[in-house]
């Protein structure tokens, strides 16, 4: 199965600033996840990431809020913008293959 | 969306105890994944299923694909410490996105 590398593991950042999320696979995939994972809930996808499209954003999520970027077969990249303390989560990238989906190891944003 | 609903929501655990967890679903799904989280990672897949009734062992792990399609179980054998974490269940069918169950945290009895 793809490896995920994601970075940063972990930030603070203060309000009203944005951080953007890394993830780079060691394989071509069509398409890439973002995920949320609030403090002790499940995932929720955020977006669908297609190279040489914009994303698919899911209910409660826009484009002005979570930007991404799909430069390539094997990169992309999430910014979480203009930070809240509710923007507090993990935040995931996922690839499928063909075994199941397989994740990055998240970024866990702190927001103060 | 589709909803999954995963119990127990926690539970504590003996070292040696089975353990018993799974997930149920309104809508039929053509694939159901067990993932494990532990705290600071991203979930890792435990197990696969992809056909109605199929039965899946990892080690002390074993999953089955319920016959409707609209449930799955996991069971842990002679449960061991290093079990402790959150368990998920997801489930996909074609043209939509994974869809996640809440999550059964295992702990250890103190």
């Amino acid at each position: 199965s793809a490896v995920i590398s994601q970075k940063p593991s972990r930030d603070i950042c203060q309000r009203g600033t944005s951080l953007t999320i890394q993830c780079q696979v060691d394989s071509q995939v069509t398409m890439m996840f973002w995920y949320r994972q609030q403090p002790g809930q499940s995932l929720t996808l955020i977006a669908t990431a297609n190279q040489g499209s914009e994303a698919t954003y899911e209910s409660g999520f826009v484009i002005d809020k979570f930007p991404i970027s799909r430069p390539n077969l094997t990169f992309s990249t999430l910014t979480v913008s203009n930070m809240s303390p509710e923007d507090s989560s993990i935040y995931l990238c996922s690839v499928a293959g063909n075994d199941g989906y397989t994740f990055g190891s998240g970024t866990r944003l702190t927001v103060v | 969306g589709q909803q999954l609903n995963q119990s127990p929501q926690s539970m504590f655990i003996q070292e040696g105890e089975d353990v018993s967890m799974n997930c149920t679903s309104s809508s039929i799904f053509n694939t159901w994944l067990w993932y494990k989280q532990d705290p600071g990672e991203g979930p890792v897949l435990l197990i696969a299923l992809y056909k109605a009734g199929e039965l899946t062992s990892n080690g002390r792990l074993t999953a089955q694909f319920g016959i409707t399609r609209k449930d799955s179980f996991l069971n842990i054998s002679a449960s061991i410490p290093s079990d402790v974490g959150i368990y998920f269940c997801a489930g996909f069918i074609a043209g939509n996105m994974l869809t996640f169950g809440g999550g059964t945290r295992l702990m250890v009895k103190p």
